[in-house]
């Protein structure tokens, strides 16, 4: 079965610094996708990036870019500039390509707070 | 962007009573929808995947008999927690895939049950 885990259960940073999430997963399949996804205090579910396994080449969405390492089954999530609208829960993410019914597996989230 | 509504956001119940939670896609159609569960700071659990115009697919521990699953149309997906008890107090999400080739799910804003 897929895992995910994310080892960091809370990360803090200062205004405008850069605060790097870390993310490992396992599984035997050569074709997947990996999310981040943020969870702020409504509780309302947002995508900050996605990347798909067979791209070589990390993802990027603004301040947000992943470090994508296929063999080390390790992608870690990086915020920029960070800001204070970023606190909140962050979840990695996995699925398999299944034609539109892609079940996402998820890590047990980071808790990132954001210091004024 | 694809837009999933969930309904009631806030629901407090009698023990022993059933309650129910709509799922709506709202500007697309989703032949699939999944339930997921997050307990206090905790992760999201996938519970079910939602089928519409079959049987829902329940995961490993999740009584069926419990969480009854109603995918009637391509927009509604319905999940009604019978009999409920406190133990299934808890805060309950949807998700219905987006575009086949990308892997992401939109989630609905989550509702929260209170069974007192």
């Amino acid at each position: 079965a897929q895992t995910v885990t994310q080892s960091q259960p809370e990360m803090s940073v200062q205004e405008a610094e850069t605060v790097t999430l870390s993310c490992t997963y396992d599984t035997s399949e050569s074709d997947y996708y990996l999310f981040w996804y943020k969870q702020p205090p409504s509780r309302q579910m947002i995508l900050v990036i996605r990347q798909e396994a067979y791209k070589q080449q990390n993802a990027t969405e603004n301040r947000f870019s992943v470090n994508f390492q296929k063999a080390a089954k390790s992608f870690s999530l990086k915020i920029s500039d960070s800001q204070l609208g970023d606190a909140a829960m962050y979840f990695c993410a996995y699925s398999l390509p299944q034609g539109g019914s892609e079940k996402l597996v998820f890590g047990k989230g980071t808790k990132l707070t954001v210091n004024p | 962007g694809a837009v999933v509504s969930q309904h009631p956001s806030w629901v407090i119940c009698k023990s022993g009573t059933s309650v129910k939670i709509e799922c709506r896609s709202l500007d697309f159609q989703a032949t699939t929808m999944f339930w997921y569960r997050q307990f206090p700071k905790q992760s999201l659990m996938l519970m079910a995947t939602s089928n519409e115009g079959s049987k829902a697919t329940y995961e490993q521990g999740v009584e069926k008999d419990k969480f009854l699953i109603n995918h009637a149309s391509l927009t509604l997906s319905t999940l009604t927690v019978t009999s409920a008890h406190p133990e299934d107090s808890s805060f309950y999400i949807c998700s219905a895939p987006g575009r086949r080739d990308t892997g992401e799910l939109f989630f609905g804003e989550g509702s929260r049950l209170t069974v007192l």
